[in-house]
């Protein structure tokens, strides 16, 4: 069976300072691996995703996440936090083989302080 | 267009009462979804429907009943439903690309629903 976890239900940073969430997973098959963001009272959007190939991922709104098989994480980053960036992030995996089914970690809350 | 509507946005229903939660795509998507998320917790999957055809039930009780009419729609009749199914209902879309779980899901705003 496969899980992720993200470390960190909360975090606080303040606008211009580095944005780090923390995922990891942990899967018998290759994983792919996705972030997604849901702002209040919407449904989740698409940040990035990791499928194969190159380790480092670039996606909307300035974020990027780094595969490292070895350390089974995906964290998520952004050098510099905007107001608009509080919301609520969640890493999501889906087993190699066929099968759409996603798999949630617990989500992370990013607050954003001026 | 990524578009992924749902329709009521709000629903307040009793536990007697008979609803339907809907959902529209118009990307030609062959796979939807539906999601349950309580506050403060990640989507739960419920159903997937692939080519119309039901695909995944996550042992959702029987008080849920999800129909694909169409490729672009998705409903889902809600029946006796209890005050613990209160939640944030999501439906997402995907392209369902053969042999692969790498398709993006499109997920609409939600139906936030209530049962008194």
């Amino acid at each position: 069976a496969q899980s992720v976890t993200q470390l960190g239900s909360h975090v606080s940073v303040s606008e211009g300072a580095l944005v780090l969430l923390r995922c990891n997973y942990s899967s018998s098959v290759p994983p792919y691996l996705f972030w997604y963001v849901q702002y209040p009272n919407q449904g989740l959007q698409l940040l990035l995703k990791y499928t194969t190939g190159a380790t480092l991922v670039k996606g909307i709104n300035g974020f990027e996440a780094e595969f490292k098989k070895s350390e089974t994480s995906f964290h998520l980053t952004k050098p510099s936090a905007h107001m608009s960036d509080a919301a609520e992030y969640f890493c999501a995996v889906t087993k190699g083989a066929a099968g759409n089914k996603l798999t949630f970690g617990g989500g992370t809350r990013v607050l954003v302080k001026p | 267009d990524t578009e992924v509507t749902q329709t009521p946005k709000h629903l307040v229903m009793g536990m007697t009462n008979k609803k339907s939660l809907k959902c529209e795509q118009h990307m030609g998507h062959r796979a939807m979804y539906w999601y349950k998320q309580k506050a403060k917790k990640p989507p739960e999957l419920m159903f997937v429907y692939s080519y119309e055809k039901l695909s995944i039930n996550e042992s959702v009780p029987s008080r849920f009943s999800p129909e694909c009419p169409n490729s672009s729609l998705l409903n889902l009749h809600l029946h006796a439903l209890q005050p613990e199914d209160s939640a944030l209902y999501l439906c997402a879309s995907s392209q369902e690309t053969a042999g692969t779980s790498t398709d993006t899901q499109y997920f609409g705003p939600g139906t936030r629903l209530t049962v008194l």
